[in-house]
């Protein structure tokens, strides 16, 4: 059971390249995340998945874009990164409880993005 | 503005000793309270989770407690190790009444325990 992993674990892009984050969990949950944290502020959503072919906008979507194609992944793309996607990012999942409330989110390593 | 507020930003302490970390909320409705230690270059891990009505948990040497009224949290670690130098973030989650729960993370408090 390897719990949240995610591909790659650096990376360093040019400005106006694009990249494809992957996210992967083993444990049958609904809800995947995407989030960002940068030095002094706390994690960010970026975007969210409440189920397989669904995902939503979070608090800083703008430059990114998801896909949920199949059930345990979860994509985060950058279509032309900019300096300011410089950032660590994890990934998260959870299971859903009655009600559509979530529980605790499991997180993954984490992937350090540097653009230039 | 939902806001979560975590002090101190960082300390550092003797190994052996004991420490309290504090966190204050302005979220509304509050469903519960989540403390997550980080460690250098990896992802959050869960310590505890407190619903409304729950006012202490504990796990191992670590203690959450929990005052729903006045809207504060504190977590306690009792004969720190050096391998409790890491970052720890309080989390604080709304109440909806469907989709996805909205997640209000504080910077964190950087804690250094030193032999």
């Amino acid at each position: 059971n390897a719990g949240v992993t995610q591909t790659p674990k650096f990376r360093v892009l040019k400005t106006g390249q694009s990249m494809t984050l992957l996210c992967a969990q083993d444990m049958n949950h609904e809800y995947m995340y995407w989030y960002r944290q940068d030095p002094g502020m706390g994690l960010r959503l970026i975007h969210y998945s409440v189920g397989e072919g669904t995902t939503a906008k979070g608090e800083v979507p703008d430059g990114y874009n998801v896909s949920r194609l199949k059930k345990q992944n979860f994509l985060l793309g950058l279509e032309s990164a900019a300096p300011s996607q410089t950032s660590v990012y994890f990934c998260a999942s959870s299971y859903r409880l009655a009600g559509g409330r979530t529980y605790e989110q499991y997180f993954g390593p984490g992937t350090r993005l540097t653009v230039t | 503005k939902n806001q979560v507020e975590q002090s101190p930003q960082s300390l550092i302490i003797l190994e052996g000793k004991n420490c309290t970390l504090q966190c204050n909320y302005t979220v509304s409705p509050f469903s519960n309270l989540r403390w997550y230690k980080q460690d250098t270059g990896r992802g959050p891990v869960s310590l505890t989770i407190m619903t409304f009505s729950e006012n202490t948990k504990s796990n191992g040497r670590y203690t959450a407690t929990l005052d729903a009224d006045t809207k504060q949290s504190s977590l306690h670690i009792t004969a720190s190790q050096l391998s409790d130098s890491a970052s720890y973030i309080c989390v604080v989650s709304e109440t909806v009444q469907s989709g996805n729960t909205p997640l209000v993370f504080g910077k964190g408090t950087r804690l250094s325990v030193i032999a």
